[in-house]
């Protein structure tokens, strides 16, 4: 358990309406991802974070968008909501040595999830 | 970007078969991961193991980097061993420690 929890587990929406899904930790970890999860797909990456404001987009990040002002959180809000965005949310943090190359380490622990439905 | 690709995409067993799994990937890699999605969605790290061996109970697996792939073996298996099982590689020319992910492998143990 590397101490993450998302909120909320579960959320049905309606299409135009603007979602934000939080996640928290509390290990005081520099690196947060957000992931969705589709079927056929395995988990793409939405967003991620390398420190407090300091934020990138992932290969699916249309339609998305994220805000970290402190170390422990991590939120992801979708605008405006459409069907397409219909899926599981998973947060992940990225536990690591603090070198990079082959002979760091960086192993990733996910939360929860975050089942959210757009109708 | 880097390609993962795993095979098979669906396997069933029944209980007590051994099993492998297989990642590919096209590209140098600095870390590699198995997971194992429950039943219940939950993500459960299997193993970091960017070169070499580990074994944990019934549970071993293999990266050959040089070559590209890596090997997931389950010896054994239970019914709790259903699931879907994913590799996930963090590319050596990428940056930010991102994890690209396989397709998975769907794992039904039947009793």
């Amino acid at each position: 358990d590397a101490g993450i929890t998302q909120s909320p587990r579960h959320k049905v929406t309606e299409t135009g309406t603007p979602v934000t899904l939080r996640c928290h930790q509390t290990e005081n970890h520099r690196y947060m991802y957000w992931y969705r999860q589709d079927p056929g797909h395995g988990l793409r990456l939405i967003h991620y974070s390398y420190g407090v404001k300091d934020t990138d987009k992932g290969e699916v990040s249309d339609g998305y968008s994220v805000s970290r002002s402190k170390t422990e959180d991590f939120l992801l809000t979708l605008e405006s909501a459409t069907s397409s965005q219909t899926s599981v949310y998973f947060c992940a943090i990225s536990a690591m040595s603090g070198t990079s190359g082959p002979s760091s380490y960086n192993e990733q622990f996910f939360g929860p999830g975050t089942r959210l439905t757009v109708l | 970007g880097i390609q993962v690709e795993q095979s098979p995409p669906d396997l069933i067993l029944q209980e007590g078969a051994n099993s492998t799994l297989r990642c590919n990937f096209s590209d140098s890699v600095n870390n590699l991961q198995w997971f194992h999605q429950n039943p219940w969605g939950q993500l459960i790290n299997l193993f970091y193991i960017p070169s070499g061996t580990k074994q944990n109970g019934r549970l071993s697996a293999t990266t050959v980097a040089t070559e590209r792939y890596s090997l997931l073996y389950i010896s054994s298996s239970q019914t709790t061993d259903s699931g879907v099982y994913f590799c996930a590689v963090e590319n050596s020319g990428g940056s930010n420690y991102k994890l690209t992910f396989g397709k998975g492998t769907l794992l039904t143990v039947n009793p």
